[in-house]
């Protein structure tokens, strides 16, 4: 079964600055989809980033981008020029195409504190 | 697009209790998905639904739970004899292609 890993459980930042969530994953399938999906307080998950496994180019969306390591099967997040409203907790997830359906596999989860 | 409904937003109930939750998924989109979310954890999968169709379950379903999709609309997870070990945030979401979309979830305390 697919596992995804989140290695840290709290992570903290300046406004303004940089910071990066890591993500590994494990699986046997050559074809998937990981994304970072965003869980502010109000507990409603927003999509941040997708990323298709095929896709050799990582994946941008304004400030946020990712750094996809298909052999080493990484996924980090990368946020540039934080903001006090990116504060939230931050789930990797993962998507089989194949023997495991469209479910999504999450990770436990970190917490982005944002400091001004 | 009203986005994914959940109802209620937060319940409370005693144990031994039947509780029974409902989604709306956004009305094009024919895949929907229940998740449950301890505190401090990722969402967990708990059955998918295409259509009307329930086409997975997941070993986290006990017997004690059931979930429905009549004419493949709105969905209702209903838990019977509630235990402590129930209370959780249940997460709805609806997809269309590769984009999901979750509801606001509901929290279920078990006391």
């Amino acid at each position: 079964a697919q596992t995804v890993t989140q290695s840290q459980p709290e992570m903290s930042v300046q406004e303004a600055e940089t910071v990066t969530l890591s993500c590994t994953y494990d699986t046997s399938e050559s074809d998937y989809y990981l994304f970072w999906y965003k869980q502010p307080p109000s507990r409603q998950m927003i999509l941040v980033i997708r990323q298709e496994a095929y896709k050799q180019q990582n994946a941008t969306e304004n400030r946020f981008s990712v750094n996809f390591q298909k052999a080493a099967k990484s996924f980090s997040l990368k946020i540039s020029d934080s903001q006090l409203g990116d504060a939230a907790m931050y789930f990797c997830a993962y998507r089989g195409l194949m023997e495991y359906g469209n479910k999504l596999v999450f990770g436990a989860g970190t917490i982005l504190r944002v400091k001004s | 697009d009203t986005g994914v409904s959940q109802d209620p937003r937060h319940k409370i109930t005693k144990r031994g209790q039947n509780v029974t939750f409902r989604c709306d998924p956004i009305s094009e989109h024919n895949r929907l998905y229940w998740y449950r979310q301890t505190l401090g954890q990722g969402p967990e999968f708990l059955t998918y639904f295409q259509n009307e169709a329930q086409l997975e379950k997941s070993r986290l379903l006990s017997d004690r739970f059931s979930a429905e999709r009549p004419k493949g609309s709105f969905s209702t997870l209903e838990i019977q004899r509630t235990e402590q070990g129930d209370s959780a945030m249940y997460l709805c979401a609806s997809q269309r292609s590769y984009g999901y979309t979750f509801g606001s979830g509901t929290r279920l305390t078990v006391v």
